[in-house]
């Protein structure tokens, strides 16, 4: 147990669905990320939101649109996604964004797109 | 832009000693990070080092040279428990934490 609770655990959606990915941390914690794991392939950072703004967006499709409502939670919308958006969906959360404190994990919501 | 290598697999027996190589290129740097992930688990924080040098705790050490952008992890007595993969993830000056694909350590009987 990290501190970090992601919901689902597991999602199968259709492509032309809508559905949205829940993280939750009641560490105290300033900043809170998004990251997705593909088979084989580096952990990759999607987004960053730090003290409830939104400070990075790497490049990511519009079909994933992050919500950050207050500093415990993050979400994480979806839609008209992909087969080759099926991987591991990573939050983390750390003390502050930028900093040397480590990020905690949750669990991750495996996501598969048919 | 950012470049992070280091082994895809690693095999080794109970009891022994293996050291997982990472080099790295990064934007500035501010850190570099081990973190352990077991198969359908959440990365777990291992070490960070800023400094050059070694840090040890307990079974694990970590090494980093900055000039070399390298940094090892060393894990001793090998137990089952250990097979997982591990991700060497170093932070830019940017505060962007980066990830490697991680060595996946088979750890047998």
């Amino acid at each position: 147990e990290t501190g970090v609770t992601q919901t689902p655990r597991h999602l199968v959606m259709g492509m032309t669905n809508k559905k949205s990915l829940k993280c939750e941390q009641h560490l105290g914690h300033n900043a809170m990320y998004w990251y997705k794991q593909s088979a084989k392939k580096p952990l990759e950072l999607m987004f960053v939101y730090s003290l409830e703004e939104r400070v990075e967006n790497n490049s990511v499709p519009s079909r994933f649109s992050p919500e950050c409502p207050n500093s415990s939670h993050l979400f994480l919308h979806l839609h008209t996604l992909q087969p080759e958006d099926s991987a591991l969906y990573l939050c983390a959360s750390s003390q502050d964004q930028g900093t040397n404190t480590e990020a905690f994990f949750g669990q991750g919501t495996r996501l598969t797109v048919v | 832009g950012q470049n992070i290598d280091q082994p895809t697999e690693m095999t080794a027996t109970e009891g022994a000693i293996v050291q997982i190589n990472c080099t790295y290129q990064t934007s500035g740097f501010n850190g570099l990070f081990w973190y352990q992930q077991h198969a359908g688990e959440a990365p777990t924080f291992l070490s960070y080092n800023v400094l050059d040098g070694l840090e040890e705790k307990g079974r694990f050490s970590s090494f980093l040279s900055r000039s070399k952008g390298y940094s090892y992890l060393l894990l001793k007595e090998l137990q089952m428990k250990d097979s997982a993969s591990y991700l060497c993830a170093p932070l830019d000056s940017w505060g962007k934490l980066q990830f490697g694909a991680g060595t996946q350590v088979v750890v047998t009987p």
